[in-house]
């Protein structure tokens, strides 16, 4: 009964390296989103997919990339980090219900230093 | 666009006490809301929803929010809280059409002491 899994938990990175956070749902759900959340900020919705090989840009895409190659995972890049990158990554997932997020991963903490 | 204001950062109070929780939000359009629950460490949990009819809604472990539309409000109630009740709850609010991004408030620590 995994839900919404989310990898790497924690990760520390230094400044123009590269990454990528994998999410995997195990429920069909079609929709899957990826925000970050910061201290005073709520969340912020920075990529999500309606659907297996698609994806749309949030509120903050700049300096993220995503790809849904398959339905159940949902993967974010950072291409060349940077300190304002440093935030806790949510990845959530909803059947087609017009947009809210039902099921959220356990987030990963990344700093970039 | 919508936005959502949640004025108290943090609410401290005493188990079994009475809680609210405000939240107003901003619109043009008509709107669903929502509340999400964020226990430490954990991510989000949908802890109630507003889409239509009754403008009380409850969840199943005693929270109720009501949708006031002329003060465009959806404060969260609870009469009597617990310590686990301690977390971070989230107000947010999308347009009630097709497909529409969800937009969050900033949160409202809610600590509960014995």
């Amino acid at each position: 009964n995994a839900g919404v899994t989310q990898t790497p938990k924690f990760r520390v990175l230094k400044t123009g390296q590269s990454m990528t956070l994998l999410c995997a749902q195990d429920m069909n759900h079609e929709y899957m989103y990826w925000y970050r959340q910061d201290p005073g900020m709520g969340l912020r919705l920075i990529h999500y997919s309606v659907g297996e090989g698609t994806t749309a840009k949030g509120e903050v895409p700049d300096g993220y990339n995503v790809s849904r190659l398959k339905k159940q995972n949902f993967l974010l890049g950072l291409e060349s980090a940077a300190p304002s990158q440093t935030s806790v990554y949510f990845c959530a997932s909803s059947f087609r219900q017009g947009g809210q997020p039902q099921h959220f991963g356990d987030g990963t903490r990344l700093s970039i230093l | 666009a919508q936005s959502v204001t949640q004025l108290d950062s943090q609410v401290p109070v005493f188990e079994e006490a009475p809680v609210e929780l405000r939240c107003n939000y901003s619109s043009s359009v008509s709107v669903y809301l929502f509340w999400y629950v964020q226990y430490p460490n954990q991510g989000l949990q949908l802890l109630l929803k507003y889409l239509s009819g009754s403008t009380l809604v409850e969840s199943i472990n005693g929270f109720e929010a009501e949708f006031n539309k002329s003060q465009t409000s959806f404060h969260l109630r609870k009469p009597s809280v617990h310590i686990s009740d301690t977390a971070e709850y989230f107000c947010a609010v999308r347009p009630n059409t097709g497909f529409q991004k969800l937009v969050f408030g900033t949160g409202t620590r809610l600590l509960v002491s014995p």
